[in-house]
């Protein structure tokens, strides 16, 4: 089955500054690779997506980077704010079945 | 429009005792998703609903987890003789065929003492 890794686990950032969260898959067909925003006490929000056909995607400060020969994708969030702070979890599945997450990245920016 | 909506929003039951926890997916969905997330966890997959049918049950951890969803629509998630390990956040998400979105709903929270 497949199985998703996800770093850091914790990750502090200055206010304004760039944070980048990376996550490496086993299986190849996975073709669908979602990013989720948890704040405590919430439910799992997404927040951007990309899939197998694409290199990569932006949207406004959020941008995913996707390498499928080397099976891995990054979470960019540029000019960060303090409502950025949260769990960030990444995912990944084929076509439209069941998600596999990665265990998850604690970002907090430091005002 | 509305979103993924659960029901109860946190459960307490004693050891032993049998559970059942709704979900109501967005409207017109027809893709439903079971997951359970433990504390410091991300969401593990559970069960998969294609209409009525379950697509992919190969989550349910045991016999005491079933999981129906008659009409195609509202799903209940059933758990029998519940265990103290049982306890976790059953989060409910759901997707329009042909997309692959999933959008979760905000979780029962199962306590089992």
């Amino acid at each position: 089955g497949e199985n998703v890794e996800q770093h850091p686990s914790t990750l502090s950032v200055q206010e304004g500054d760039s944070a980048v969260i990376k996550c490496t898959y086993s299986d190849s067909a996975s073709n669908y690779f979602p990013w989720y925003k948890q704040e405590l006490g919430k439910r799992p929000q997404l927040i951007i997506d990309i899939r197998s056909n694409v290199g990569e995607k932006k949207d406004q400060r959020i941008a995913v980077t996707l390498n499928k020969t080397a099976k891995h994708f990054s979470l960019h969030i540029t000019e960060t704010q303090p409502e950025d702070s949260a769990v960030y979890f990444c995912a990944a599945c084929f076509g439209n079945e069941k998600l596999t997450f990665g265990t998850g990245t604690r970002l907090t920016i430091i005002p | 429009g509305a979103g993924v909506s659960q029901t109860p929003s946190n459960k307490v039951t004693e050891k032993g005792k049998y559970v059942e926890l709704r979900c109501d997916p967005i409207s017109g969905h027809t893709a439903l998703y079971w997951y359970r997330q433990s504390l410091g966890q991300g969401p593990e997959f559970l069960i998969y609903f294609q209409g009525t049918g379950a697509a992919d049950d190969s989550g349910l951890p045991n016999d005491r987890f079933f999981a129906v969803r008659p009409e195609g629509s509202v799903s209940t998630l059933k758990i029998q003789r519940t265990e103290r390990g049982d306890s976790a956040v059953y989060l409910c998400a759901s997707s329009f065929t042909g997309t692959d979105e999933q959008y979760f709903g905000p979780g029962t929270r199962l306590t089992v003492t």
